[in-house]
C-alpha cells in the first residue's frame, strides 16, 4: 500500500516568508507526528496528532510554527516569518493508533531552505 | 527520558556481520528498545524492537543484555544498502508516542 507522502520534496523560500508543508499519512492511521532534522543530527519531535487534535505540541520551537489536521488525515505544518535557522528537513510519520510500542512510518521529508 | 549512547560510526565489509552496540544504563523496567535506521536522503525506517528477550526478524537480530543496560543490533550479512545511520531509542510509558532520536551510528559498508 501507499506509504507516507510529503509535499513538496524541496522548498526554497526567502527570510520572512510564509510556508506550508503537507503530509499525507498512511490511510487509517490515527496518529500523526512531525519531526525536524537539522544537518548531521537525529530528528527532533515537533508535534503529535491523535485524530484531529494536537495531543502534544511541546516540540514546536516558537509561535511561528503551527500545524493542523482538520479531518484527521492530511496534516499541514505552517511556518510564519521564516528565519534562516528554520532550514532543515521536516519529517512526517504516522502510526495506527499511537500507542508507545507501535512502529512509526516516515515519509521522505521536505527539505526547507530559507535564504 | 532515559538516554542511549552509541558510537558515532562503524565500518564493515560487504557480506560480513555488523554488531552495533547501544548503552542504556538508566533504562526502566517498562522501556522497550527500538532500532530505526535512516538511509541517505530518506526518512527513518523501523528495524526491530524488544523488551527482554533476543529478537530476530528478516532485517536484523537484537541481542539484549540480561541486565538490560545494553543491547546490540546485529546485521548478519551487510550489504551496500545497509549503509545508513542507525538509531537506538527507548520507548516506554514515560515518553509514550514520541521517538527521541540521538545522533545514531553511521554505518559504512565497503564493497
Amino acid at each position: 500500500g501507499a506509504g507516507v507522502s510529503q509535499t513538496p520534496s524541496n522548498k526554497v523560500t526567502e527570510k520572512g516568508k510564509y510556508v506550508e508543508l503537507r503530509c499525507d499519512p498512511i490511510s487509517g492511521h490515527t496518529a500523526l507526528y512531525w519531526y525536524r532534522q537539522s544537518l548531521g543530527q537525529g530528528p527532533e519531535f515537533l508535534i503529535y496528532f491523535q485524530g484531529t487534535g494536537a495531543a502534544d505540541d511541546s516540540g514546536l520551537p516558537n509561535d511561528r510554527f503551527f500545524a493542523v489536521r482538520p479531518e484527521g488525515s492530511v496534516s499541514t505544518l505552517k511556518i510564519q516569518r521564516t528565519e534562516r535557522g528554520d532550514s532543515a528537513v521536516y519529517l512526517c510519520a504516522s502510526s495506527l493508533t499511537g500507542v508507545f510500542e507501535e512502529t512509526q512510518y516516515f515519509g521522505p521529508g521536505t527539505r526547507l531552505l530559507v535564504l | 527520558d532515559a538516554k542511549t549512547t552509541q558510537p558515532n560510526s562503524m565500518e564493515s565489509n560487504e557480506e560480513e556481520p555488523v554488531h552495533l552496540p547501544c548503552n542504556h544504563s538508566t533504562i526502566s523496567g517498562t522501556d522497550y528498545i527500538h532500532w530505526y535506521r535512516q538511509l541517505p536522503s530518506q526518512g527513518p525506517e523501523y528495524v526491530i524492537h524488544g523488551l527482554t528477550s533476543n529478537v530476530n526478524n528478516r532485517m536484523a537480530s537484537l541481542a539484549i543484555a540480561e541486565d538490560r543496560k545494553s543491547s546490540t543490533l546485529i546485521l548478519h550479512r551487510a550489504t551496500l544498502r545497509d549503509a545508513a545511520v542507525y538509531y537506538c531509542i527507548l520507548r516506554g510509558f514515560s515518553n509514550d508516542y514520541k521517538l527521541s532520536f540521538g545522533a545514531g551510528t553511521t554505518v559504512t559498508v565497503r564493497a
